[in-house]
């Protein structure tokens, strides 16, 4: 049983870029969350997908958006980047129906300059 | 609103048990979650107790819940170097739902 990879590991990016991040989620697992920590903070929730639509959302704008494919995995994409966006971005992955927690990837590290 | 607050360091000698506090403020929260994060990796659930119980126990891992007080602690026993991690309350409606964390506390093992 393989865990939740995401990729790549660390990026830098400019302000004002465009960036993607990718999820693969845990096998036998539909839903995909994606968490955005901040140095010295708690992971924040960004958005949540279900069976390839968006199921919940947290408080980010809408430059912060997301997919996910049919074989489950999903993708973050940030438009127009700011600097305040550099963060640890973290996937999880849950089996939906009676699980208790997510299963957390290692995350991005992502650098806005 | 949803809110967790715990204290941001704690220092143990090892061998020593470790007692992590913290507080939620949803009164709609049914899971309470601990998890762990060591330098450079993700989240590891660690334990989780459900709102309408007052304790649990796993191995090293005792989770205390006062739902009155809305009071959540992790009581680590016997302190190892390799517990030195931060440590992080989160809450959530149902398993599946968002998940709400706090900022963590770091967890520093003295010799």
């Amino acid at each position: 049983e393989t865990g939740v990879t995401q990729s790549p590991t660390h990026l830098i990016k400019t302000r004002g870029q465009q960036v993607t991040l990718r999820c693969s989620s845990q096998s036998g697992h539909n839903t995909v969350s994606w968490y955005q920590q901040a140095l010295g903070q708690g992971p924040q929730f960004i958005f949540q997908y279900y069976r390839e639509e968006e199921n919940g959302r947290g408080n980010f704008p809408p430059r912060f958006s997301g997919l996910q494919f049919p074989n489950y995995s999903s993708e973050l994409n940030v438009n127009a980047l700011e600097l305040d966006d550099s963060a640890l971005y973290l996937c999880a992955s849950s089996p939906k129906a009676g699980n208790y927690g997510y299963t957390f990837g290692s995350g991005t590290r992502l650098t806005v300059v | 609103g949803e809110d967790v607050e715990q204290s941001l360091f704690l220092s143990v000698r090892e061998g020593d048990s470790s007692v992590i506090n913290c507080t939620y403020t949803d009164s709609s929260s049914t899971y309470l979650y601990w998890y762990k994060q060591e330098p450079g990796a993700g989240l590891q659930l660690l334990t989780y107790i459900f709102s309408n119980m007052d304790m649990k126990q796993d191995q090293r891992l005792t989770v205390l819940l006062n739902k009155k007080d809305k009071h959540l602690s992790l009581r680590i026993a016997d302190t190892q170097t390799g517990d030195s991690a931060i440590y992080f309350c989160a809450e959530s409606i149902s398993p599946d739902d968002k998940i709400i964390f706090g900022k963590g506390t770091r967890l520093h093992i003295l010799p």
